[in-house]
């Protein structure tokens, strides 16, 4: 177990649709990552957020939005869903201290399908 | 933006061999290679990772060289063991500032044969 908690674990929606998907960092970790794993795209990097500030962006889509709140939990925001949206998403974080390389710990992710 | 490629992708050695997974990278700027070991239906795991500033790390069988110059890095394995199977996936990343963007590569599946 990384520390790292993501809710749900598995979702199913139609297209179109909006969805939350929900992340908790470990205790004292500052930074936040989202990732998207497909079978034809690999591990995505999306966006990171630094103890509430957006601080990296990587492909994202403009239907996709994050955020970090004061707690540092994060959530992801997926809209107008598309089947090519079904993928698995995890989080990540770290403490990020910027002298040192600190490891990205990984949630156990949650698998989103698009019908 | 930062490319990482990975071969190759798919792998099988016999129990006790060695195995090396090999990647490069495009941007000079990287400095922070990791390495992710993913079984399936889990998280992906840090294995092993090392700094642009240091040419070689070891860890028990586990060991990653890296070479800027060629701006490639590769994984190696020795005295290979089932619970070796697995998807591995190498990565590269630039620290700046407290921004990362860690970009991998598409991942190399290796199968253990007893």
């Amino acid at each position: 177990d990384s520390g790292v908690t993501q809710t749900p674990k598995h979702l199913i929606t139609a297209t179109g649709q909006r969805v939350t998907l929900r992340c908790s960092p470990r205790s004292g970790d500052l930074s936040v990552y989202w990732y998207q794993q497909s079978l034809d795209q690999g591990l995505q990097f999306l966006i990171q957020y630094y103890n509430g500030e957006e601080r990296a962006k990587g492909n994202i889509l403009e239907r996709f939005s994050a955020q970090q709140f004061p707690d540092l939990h994060s959530e992801l925001n997926l809209s107008s869903l598309e089947l090519g949206d079904s993928a698995l998403y995890f989080c990540a974080s770290s403490v990020l201290i910027q002298e040192a390389y600190n490891e990205q710990f990984f949630g156990p992710g949650t698998r989103l399908t698009v019908l | 933006g930062e490319n990482v490629e990975q071969h190759p992708s798919t792998l099988s050695v016999q129990e006790g061999d060695s195995a090396v997974i090999k990647c490069t990278y495009s941007d000079s700027a990287s400095n922070y290679f990791p390495w992710y070991k993913q079984e399936l239906g889990k998280r992906p795991q840090l294995i092993i990772d090392i700094r642009s500033n240091v040419g070689e790390k070891k860890d028990q069988r586990i060991a990653v060289t890296l070479n800027k110059t060629a701006k490639h890095f590769s994984l190696h394995i020795t005295e290979t063991q089932p619970e070796d199977s697995a998807v591995y996936f190498c990565a590269a990343s630039i620290r700046n500032f407290g921004n990362e963007k860690l970009t991998f590569g598409t991942g190399t599946r290796l199968t253990i044969i007893p």
